[in-house]
């Protein structure tokens, strides 16, 4: 049984198109991330839901758009994908409620390809 | 979140132990010492965090200064499986604490036969 599950994982679009990356957790976390991994390798957090509501939007373009469902699913939306937008995307989550002081788990990441 | 120095890459026997250092000279008194890997092409993978007294689990021991301004993961047996990119990362707790993890550039093992 898979903790993260991402799907797919891998995608290929062409400039312009928008696209979703989905994400589900089964370990019954209360918080979800994601996070990006572009070609210099460097991983950096784009936003974050506790129990559904948004807690961390870092400097991201409103390009990209979370949605949360409920606690155990968070999807990230992209319109007008560019070229730049080319990474790879992992989704994590974690139990904030049980003191802060726990891990996170990742998914195994969505490899997303513009040309 | 304090800020992390490490090494920018290792190598090891396989074997041997291999002891990573970090640097979070920074750090506050409400923030954990966490290591997270990240082997080829797959996503992160948490081994251990403490707080100030050392640590140990199944994956690897977590060395904390007195002063806690550095730390050292230890792999006591590397295995080729190792090899991987590992990640100190400074974390605050409480109710400030969101869970955002920020990664470096982390230390590259490279675990040689």
């Amino acid at each position: 049984d898979t903790a993260v599950s991402q799907t797919p994982k891998y995608l290929v679009t062409q400039m312009g198109n928008d696209k979703s990356i989905k994400c589900e957790q089964n370990l019954g976390h209360d918080t979800m991330y994601w996070y990006k991994q572009d070609s210099k390798k460097f991983l950096k957090i784009m936003f974050s839901y506790n129990n559904k509501e948004l807690i961390i939007n870092e400097t991201v373009p409103n390009r990209f758009s979370p949605k949360s469902p409920d606690k155990a699913h968070l999807n990230l939306h992209i319109n007008s994908l560019e070229l730049g937008d080319s990474a790879v995307y992992f989704c994590a989550s974690s139990l904030l409620g049980a003191g802060g002081n726990t891990e996170a788990f990742f998914g195994q990441g969505t490899r997303l390809t513009v040309v | 979140d304090a800020k992390t120095t490490q090494p920018p890459s290792m190598d090891c026997a396989e074997g041997r132990a291999a002891n990573l250092p970090c640097n979070h000279s920074t750090i506050s008194g409400n923030e954990y010492v966490y290591w997270y890997r990240q082997i080829h092409s797959q996503g992160p993978q948490y081994i251990i965090h403490g707080l100030k007294n050392n640590e140990t689990n199944e994956m690897a021991s977590l060395i904390i200064t007195e002063d806690r301004k550095s730390s050292t993961l230890i792999l006591p047996h590397a295995t080729l499986r190792d090899t991987a990119v590992y990640y100190c990362i400074v974390r605050v707790s409480g109710s400030s604490n969101t869970g955002k993890l920020i990664f470096g550039q982390g230390t590259t093992l490279q675990v040689k036969p």
